[in-house]
C-alpha cells in the first residue's frame, strides 16, 4: 500500500518558472527521499532529507519537511523542459529499511 | 563507478511460464531491495536483502515470487506460474548499508500474456 500522496497529481508550467509539489505521509518517520522518474523506468535520487533536519538545498532544489504535520515539499526554481518527469516522495520509517512511496506528480515544463 | 544494472531491460512470457529476473547492485552495498511498479502507480516494496539474508519478504504477493542473493551481490527474482496481474516494471535497488540513500537500476518491464 502507498504511504501517502503527492500533489499535485499533475503539474504544467513554463521553463523559468518555478515547480513546487507536495508530499503527505501518514505515520512517524527516520528519513524521507525525493526521486525523479522518466519515461516510467529508474528512478533518480534527488535528495534525502532526515527526520530532525526541516530543509536542505541540492542546487535547484530546495525540500523542506515538516514532521508536525507529516508532510514535505519539493521545489523546482528556474525550471527547464529537462525537468519533466515524474517526482515521487518515499519514507522509510521505524526499524524496516524499506521505502514507501506516494503516488507521484507528473511534472511537465513547456520550453 | 557502475550504478545498478538489471538484466533483461524487458521480458515477454506466456501465462504460466516461470521468469527470473537479475539485479547487480553498485559493488560494496550490502543492502539491496526489489520493488515493483504498475502503470501510474509509485514502486510498491518486494523484498529486502542485507547481505545475503531477506531481512524483509513482507512485500512478496503470494508463493509464487521467491528472490535470492546467495553470495551477497548478484540477486535474482523469480517468479513462478506467472499471471497477467504479474505485468509491471520490476525495480532494483542498493544501499551502502541499509537506511540510506537507495540507488536503483533502470528495471525490467515484464510483460505476460
Amino acid at each position: 500500500s502507498q504511504q501517502g500522496e503527492e500533489d499535485p497529481q499533475a503539474l504544467s508550467i513554463q521553463e523559468g518558472e518555478n515547480a513546487t509539489m507536495n508530499c503527505s505521509y501518514k505515520t512517524s518517520i527516520n528519513n524521507l527521499q525525493w526521486y525523479r522518474q522518466n519515461s516510467g523506468r529508474g528512478l533518480v535520487h534527488l535528495i534525502l532529507i532526515r527526520s530532525n533536519e526541516r530543509e536542505k538545498h541540492s542546487g535547484r532544489l530546495r525540500v523542506t519537511l515538516d514532521t508536525s504535520k507529516k508532510s514535505s515539499s519539493l521545489l523546482i526554481t528556474a525550471s527547464r523542459a529537462a525537468d519533466t518527469a515524474s517526482y515521487f516522495c518515499a519514507t522509510d520509517r521505524g526499524n524496516t529499511d524499506k521505502l514507501i512511496f506516494g503516488t507521484g506528480t507528473r511534472l511537465q515544463v513547456f520550453p | 563507478g557502475a550504478g545498478v544494472s538489471q538484466t533483461p531491460s524487458n521480458k515477454v512470457t506466456e501465462k504460466g511460464k516461470y521468469v527470473e529476473l537479475r539485479c547487480d547492485p553498485i559493488s560494496g552495498h550490502t543492502a539491496l531491495y526489489w520493488y515493483r511498479q504498475s502503470l501510474g502507480q509509485g514502486p510498491e516494496f518486494l523484498i529486502y536483502f542485507q547481505g545475503t539474508g531477506a531481512a524483509d519478504d513482507s512485500g512478496l504477493p503470494n508463493d509464487r515470487f521467491f528472490a535470492v542473493r546467495p553470495e551477497g551481490s548478484v540477486s535474482t527474482l523469480k517468479i513462478q506460474r506467472t499471471e497477467r496481474g504479474d505485468s509491471a516494471v520490476y525495480l532494483c535497488a542498493s544501499s551502502m548499508t541499509g537506511r540510506d540513500t537507495q540507488y536503483f537500476g533502470p528495471g525490467t518491464r515484464l510483460t505476460v500474456l
